[in-house]
């Protein structure tokens, strides 16, 4: 069982909607991401928050802003999305520094449809 | 520049076979690379991993990998295999010189038949 929580499973959303995503993790780790899947494909990385600061930003477009609360939470808030947007979003955790070793472990996601 | 090849979109094994999801990469020094499962409509979980050492890597549910330098493969196995096996299975690498960044196969689709 993963130990990074994510809520909702599923959301549908109209383009004009705002929503968010949420993302706890109890392992103790300080680096925190989001990822975009879609069907089949590999996951593609959308965010890095290291010790709770911003540390990569895939150039997401900015109707997707992330939020990272404290070192337990991040968010994903969703504004005026387009269909295309629809995937599985996925949260992930790992210690951020060490060896390049670092385990990233995921969490089950979030299904997003836009309609 | 740095990749991963998962050189079969489909894998079909039957139940008790043993099974082989192939992987290979191509990096400037050492790799770190990773095995992950994605069961139907759920999200990815983690197998094994290598960092340096053994080159035979025992994982999570029965499954190993073997690290191949020469040949820079890292393919993922298991002995005998179960109809539950069957999923989604990644190969990643770590991006050089980061902490975060991986590279990641195209994902073998694998399907255990009874």
């Amino acid at each position: 069982d993963t130990e990074v929580t994510q809520t909702p499973k599923h959301l549908v959303m109209g383009m004009t909607n705002k929503k968010s995503l949420k993302c706890e993790q109890h392992m103790g780790h300080r680096a925190m991401y989001w990822y975009k899947q879609k069907a089949k494909k590999p996951p593609e990385l959308m965010f890095v928050y290291s010790y709770e600061k911003l540390s990569i930003n895939e150039s997401v477009p900015s109707r997707f802003s992330p939020e990272c609360p404290n070192s337990s939470l991040l968010n994903l808030h969703l504004h005026a999305l387009q269909p295309e947007d629809s995937a599985l979003y996925l949260c992930a955790s790992s210690h951020p520094t060490g060896t390049s070793g670092n385990t990233i472990y995921f969490g089950e996601g979030s299904w997003l449809t836009v309609v | 520049a740095q990749s991963v090849a998962q050189p079969e979109d489909q894998v079909n094994v039957a139940e008790g076979n043993p099974l082989t999801v192939k992987c290979t990469y191509s990096v400037s020094g050492n790799p770190y690379l990773f095995w992950y499962v994605q069961y139907p409509n759920r999200g990815l979980q983690f197998l094994l991993k290598y960092i340096t050492g053994d080159n035979l890597v025992k994982g999570s549910y029965g499954f190993e990998a073997e690290f191949n330098k020469s040949q820079t493969s890292f393919h993922l196995k298991k002995p005998s295999a179960l109809v539950s096996d069957s999923a989604l299975y990644f190969c990643s690498v770590r991006d050089i010189g980061s902490n975060y960044q991986l590279i990641w196969g195209a994902g073998t689709k694998l399907i255990i038949k009874p």
